[in-house]
């Protein structure tokens, strides 16, 4: 069974392109996150939904729109795809509840890799 | 804010034993996780430190001094399937984030 699951596992496009990339968590998880990952490896995270509301949103450009349908799913689109997008973008979840609710435990989708040309 | 400083690289032969240092600062510090990830692969989980003193799980052990806002991950009896970046990371309470350090290559030589 998948824990976190992310389509596509590659996506390459143009600049300018609108694309989506798909998370879904089977945990029963209350928090979803995504972070982006560049060259060098620094993941940083930006966003975070406590369910399905936006708690985190790290001055990401208004370009990048998350949605979550529901507690499991956190769906992330881009719009007017730029080179800089270029990197592996990671959908995680944690659970809440566990030592005051810290999300020190996360689980981590396998990852979307992202090349704009 | 919250920074957290780590090696960037680490080479050691199999068998070997690495300590992997984080410093941290950060305001509402609740602990410390560690987390593995090969290349081309997904971050994982591997502890957490709560309170001061030492975590043993299996090879890998995990330390925190509150005091000193520091703690290092220990790899013991280093395997070559141990190569991968680790990362250390602070959790906050009040917006569930998770700020990650730059993370440490290690290479695990024959």
């Amino acid at each position: 069974d998948t824990a976190v699951s992310q389509t596509p596992k590659y996506l390459v496009t143009q600049m300018g392109n609108d694309k989506s990339i798909k998370c879904e968590q089977n945990l029963g998880h209350d928090t979803m996150y995504w972070y982006k990952q560049d060259s060098k490896k620094f993941l940083k995270i930006m966003f975070s939904y406590n369910n399905k509301e936006l708690i985190i949103n790290e001055t990401v450009p208004n370009r990048f729109s998350p949605k979550s349908p529901d507690k499991a799913h956190l769906n992330l689109h881009i719009n007017s795809l730029e080179l800089g997008d270029s990197a592996v973008y990671f959908c995680a979840s944690s659970p809440t509840g566990g030592l005051a609710g810290l999300p020190y435990e996360q689980y981590f989708g396998p990852g979307t890799r992202l090349t704009v040309t | 804010g919250q920074s957290l400083e780590q090696p960037s690289e680490v080479t050691a032969v199999e068998g070997a034993i690495v300590q992997i240092n984080c410093t941290y600062q950060t305001s509402g510090f609740y602990g410390l996780s560690w987390y593995q990830q090969h290349d081309g692969g997904a971050p994982t989980f591997l502890s957490y430190n709560a309170l001061d003193g030492l975590e043993e799980t299996g090879r890998f052990s995990s330390f925190l001094s509150r005091s000193d806002s520091y703690g290092y991950l220990l790899l013991q009896e280093l395997q070559m399937k141990d190569s991968a970046s680790y990362f250390c990371a602070v959790p906050r309470l009040n917006d569930y984030k998770l700020s990650f350090g730059a993370g440490t290559t290690v290479t695990v030589r024959a």
